[in-house]
């Protein structure tokens, strides 16, 4: 399988508090994605980092990316209770055409 | 723009009866993909297209069969239901390398 793998599969803090969910991939990709999921809902879009950036920010959300060890990082600072979701890493492969997602990590933001 | 929209929302379904769920997308997006959600877990291909004609399978296949007529349009025909295919099913769309984008989802109950 080329799903790639999440860590944490859960995580609680108090709000305030900074937020760091780990991916790990395979193969050589296009692009690795973050999505954010609440209560099995559709999924929602958050960041895209392609595989020649390795860094990338968007609001309070930040993603690393180090194609050297297949892994991605999605940071989120200063968490709200409305950041409580599960969130999904997806990765583009290269000549594979279609987005594979991990596992997800289960964030609980403890007010 | 509507988006990826999905019907029905919910579906009781006894063993052996088949079924198409429906998917379409306003977006003129190349890319059409299908997913199934399981309690607790991530999401898991089950086939995908990316252009009018074409269509591949993912990493759980089996049981599902999908056809791709117009650009707009990608449905998911069950075959002979099973209870193991009791889900969340999603459709999604993206316009090739890029952000993809879900539909709701179907709630999908084989008893």
């Amino acid at each position: 399988s080329q799903q790639g793998e999440e860590d944490p599969q859960a995580l609680s803090i108090q709000e305030g508090e900074n937020a760091t969910m780990n991916c790990s991939y395979k193969t050589s990709i296009n692009n690795l994605q973050w999505y954010r999921q609440n209560s099995g809902r559709g999924l929602v879009h958050l960041i895209l980092i392609r595989s020649n950036e390795r860094e990338k920010h968007s609001g309070r959300l930040r993603v690393t990316l180090d194609t050297s060890k297949k892994s991605s990082s999605l940071l989120i600072t200063a968490s709200r209770a409305a950041d409580t979701a599960s969130y999904f890493c997806a990765t583009d492969y290269q000549g594979a055409q279609k987005l594979v997602f991990g596992q997800g990590t289960r964030l609980t933001i403890n007010p | 723009n509507a988006g990826v929209t999905q019907t029905p929302k919910f579906q009781v379904l006894k063993t052996g009866q088949s079924m198409t769920l429906q998917c379409a997308q306003d977006m003129n997006h190349e890319y059409m993909s299908w997913y199934r959600q399981d309690p607790g877990m991530g999401l898991r291909l089950i086939h995908y297209s990316v252009g009018a004609g074409i269509t591949d399978q993912g990493e759980v296949p089996n049981g599902y069969n999908v056809s791709r007529s117009t650009t707009e349009d990608f449905p998911l025909r069950l075959l002979s239901a099973a209870p193991s295919q009791t889900s969340v099913y999603f459709c999604a769309s993206r316009p090739g390398v890029g952000t993809q984008y879900f539909g709701p989802g179907t709630r999908l109950l084989v008893l």
